[in-house]
C-alpha cells in the first residue's frame, strides 16, 4: 500500500539557517505530494503541493520538488525564521487510494533566535 | 477551497460514554474522511464516509467503535463509542477537492477529546 517516510525530529536550527526535511514515498499509482504544516495550537494547513514528476511546489519561502526517480519530496528553505517553528507533515494522495491522504510521521522544527 | 466546520471543538468525557462529532462543509463533496491524531503523533485515517453507502474503515478501526453517518453531500458525523482514556485524541474531518490526482485535502480545526 501507499506510505510516506520522513525524517525524525525534532530538528533545532538557529534563525537564518538552511532547512531540509527529507521525505520519501511508496505508491502504486501516480500520487500528488503535499507538505502540511501545523503551528502550535492550530489546525493543519497546506504548505505546498506538486501533482506530477519534476513539479516544484513553493510557498512562504519553502520549496519541494517531486522526484519520481528517487521517490522523494524533500522540503527546503534557505533561511528559517522563529515563526517557522511548527510540525511539518509530508503526505500523498492518489486515485488508487480513493483520494485519501496518507501522512508521514511529522517532523517538529524548533527555530532559535 | 472548502471551509469545514467541526463541533464540538473540544470536550472532556467520562469513560464508558459516547461522543458524536459533527462536520459541516460549505460545498457538496463526494468523499469525506475522518482522521485521528493522538498526542504527539501523525494523522491516522479512521474511515472514508461515503454518501449513500456504509463508511469504509481502515485496518484497526471498526464500525461498532466509530459509527459514521453521511446523510448528504455536505455533512457527516463520527461517534466515538464506549470511550476509554486511550481514545483521547484530536479527531479531524477532511474533504478532498480537485480533479484526478491533483486532489487537495482540506481539514476542519479538529475536536480535542479528553477521556477521564
Amino acid at each position: 500500500g501507499n506510505s510516506v517516510t520522513q525524517m525524525e525530529g525534532p530538528v533545532t536550527l538557529s534563525e537564518e539557517a538552511f532547512l531540509t526535511i527529507n521525505c520519501t514515498y511508496t505508491a502504486t499509482g501516480y500520487p500528488s505530494l503535499f507538505w502540511y504544516v501545523q503551528y502550535p495550537g492550530e489546525g493543519l494547513q497546506l504548505l505546498l503541493k506538486a501533482t506530477k514528476a519534476d513539479d516544484k511546489g513553493s510557498n512562504k519561502g519553502f520549496e519541494a520538488t517531486y522526484r519520481k526517480e528517487t521517490t522523494s519530496f524533500h522540503l527546503e528553505k534557505g533561511s528559517v525564521q522563529v515563526s517557522d517553528s511548527a510540525v511539518y507533515f509530508c503526505a500523498l494522495s492518489d486515485s488508487t487510494g480513493g483520494f485519501k491522504t496518507i501522512f508521514g510521521a511529522g517532523t517538529r522544527l524548533f527555530v532559535k533566535a | 477551497s472548502a471551509v469545514i466546520s467541526q463541533k464540538p471543538s473540544r470536550d472532556i468525557c467520562q469513560r464508558g460514554t459516547s461522543l458524536t462529532i459533527q462536520c459541516q462543509v460549505d460545498s457538496q463533496v463526494t468523499m469525506m474522511f475522518w482522521y485521528r491524531q493522538q498526542p504527539g503523533q501523525s494523522l491516522t485515517l479512521i474511515a472514508t464516509a461515503n454518501q449513500g453507502s456504509e463508511a469504509t474503515y481502515e485496518s484497526g478501526f471498526v464500525i461498532d467503535k466509530f459509527p459514521i453517518s453521511r446523510p448528504n453531500l455536505t455533512f457527516s458525523t463520527l461517534t466515538v463509542s464506549n470511550m476509554s482514556p486511550e481514545d483521547s485524541s484530536i479527531y479531524l474531518c477532511s474533504v478532498g477537492q480537485g480533479a484526478g490526482t491533483g486532489t487537495e485535502a482540506f481539514f476542519g480545526q479538529g475536536t480535542r477529546l479528553t477521556v477521564v
